[in-house]
């Protein structure tokens, strides 16, 4: 049974360019999690998306990013015209429908890195 | 606004010797608490588990202790071992509230062979 899968796991983009990065949930798991870990900080929290709908994404910035979980395929974030300050690891996590949010399994993350 | 603190951003310790890490977090709503454990250029993989109707849980060398009246949850793992070297990162849950959870800022632990 793998586990939850990110690609790419580093990505390079300069400024202004688009950044796309996908999440392969685990096998049976309909929910998708989003989360941001910035040098020296904690995960945070970006937004919560069942398969064709978002639903919690209070932590996403209002500008640039949007996200999607379509029905087939993987979930993706979208970081449009990115910046410096977008220069972070990105986690995705996914949970079986029947649990409560807290059972999430991470993936191994994707490093972006804006020059 | 940081809901959850891990005030100490590493530790310690000898092989055998017990490893306590400290977690505090200041929303009286949050009912659920977690430990995940993170390596270098990997995701976080869950440790252990708390509900907030329980004070203590234990499972094998890792036992998490939870103090409601505090707001307080500490992990404590015995004997340390060298493989437990990694970043721990408490997580705490509101069950009726936000679908996400919180994380504190990590603690890095470094048990010494």
């Amino acid at each position: 049974n793998a586990g939850v899968m990110q690609n790419p796991r580093h990505l390079v983009r300069r400024r202004g360019q688009e950044a796309r990065l996908r999440c392969s949930p685990m096998k049976g798991h309909s929910h998708v999690y989003w989360y941001r870990q910035l040098p020296e900080e904690g995960l945070k929290f970006m937004v919560y998306l069942q398969k064709e709908n978002i639903i919690d994404e209070s932590g996403m910035p209002k500008e640039r990013f949007s996200a999607e979980f379509p029905k087939e395929g993987p979930s993706i974030l979208r970081i449009q015209q990115v910046v410096r300050g977008d220069s972070a690891a990105y986690f995705c996590a996914s949970s079986p429908q029947s649990s409560g949010a807290y059972e999430q399994y991470f993936g191994p993350g994707t490093r972006l890195t804006v020059t | 606004d940081q809901q959850v603190k891990q005030n100490s951003p590493s530790l310690s310790v000898q092989e055998g010797r017990i490893s306590i890490l400290n977690c505090d977090y200041t929303n009286s709503m949050f009912d659920y608490f977690l430990w995940y454990k993170k390596y270098p250029a990997e995701g976080p993989t869950f440790l252990i588990s708390i509900s907030s109707i329980k004070d203590k849980n234990e499972d094998g060398r890792f036992t998490v202790f939870l103090n409601k009246s505090a707001k307080h949850l500490s992990l404590h793992i015995v004997p340390s071992q060298p493989g437990d070297s990694a970043v721990y990162f408490c997580a705490v849950y509101d069950q009726t509230g936000a679908n996400n959870l919180f994380f504190g800022t990590g603690t890095r632990l470094t048990v010494i062979p």
